[in-house]
């Protein structure tokens, strides 16, 4: 069965901080994407990655940045965490078909 | 302007009624549709895809349809049963992804 394992269900950290989010997939896909979502909004995406080690910015990715150093693996980092990026955070990852295939999120609050 | 307008933005219905959610877009040009369904606390489930011509596809009790002329598709609930209370995404791909905000179905006993 297809698995998007996200580390982290519920954090809650202070502003400033640096935040890890996790995230391995275990189908061998090559293409991984992280998303936000907030009430009242589409989900929005912060960056993706077709292979290791490449990225691409997404629609919002000011205050993130991401690391893919193995296939499986993609990281979602926020240098200095801010109010404004409390959010429910939401791994993904598809083959070339485009499906995508999410993980169960994280919902990160920042106080 | 999202480019990927759903309706309503909830709904509440009886556990054995029918519903129909509504999806809008004006992506262009237009690869392929699909409907998700998320449930609360957790990550999206893909129930339907269509390509631009395909006009129903079915999912157990999900029916979606499209008319790609009008950019209108819709979703079909049949016989609801509570474990469809959820959040339903429509999602729209042409070189990229444009999700829509979702509509909230609550089913009552």
């Amino acid at each position: 069965d297809v698995k998007v394992t996200q580390s982290s269900r519920y954090l809650v950290k202070r502003t400033g901080e640096k935040v890890f989010l996790e995230c391995v997939q275990d189908m061998d896909h090559e293409n991984m994407f992280w998303y936000r979502q907030d009430p009242g909004l589409g989900l929005r995406l912060i960056y993706f990655s077709y292979d290791v080690k490449m990225k691409e910015k997404g629609d919002i990715p000011e205050g993130y940045s991401v690391s893919r150093e193995k296939k499986e693996r993609f990281s979602l980092i926020l240098e200095s965490a801010s109010t404004n990026q409390t959010s429910m955070y939401l791994c993904a990852s598809s083959p070339d078909t485009g499906e995508l295939f999410f993980g169960e999120g994280s919902r990160l609050t920042v106080l | 302007k999202n480019q990927v307008e759903q309706s309503p933005q909830s709904l509440i219905i009886l556990e054995g009624k029918n519903c129909t959610l509504q999806c809008n877009y004006t992506v262009s040009p237009f690869s392929n549709l699909r409907w998700y369904k998320q449930d609360t606390g957790r990550g999206p489930v893909s129930l339907t895809i269509m390509t631009f011509s395909e006009n129903t596809k079915s999912n157990g009790r999900y029916t979606a349809t499209l008319d790609a002329d009008t950019k209108q598709s819709s979703l079909h609930i049949t016989a609801s049963q509570l474990s469809d209370s959820a959040s339903y995404i429509c999602v729209v791909s042409d070189y990229k992804l444009s999700f829509g905000a979702g509509t909230t179905v609550t089913v009552r006993a």
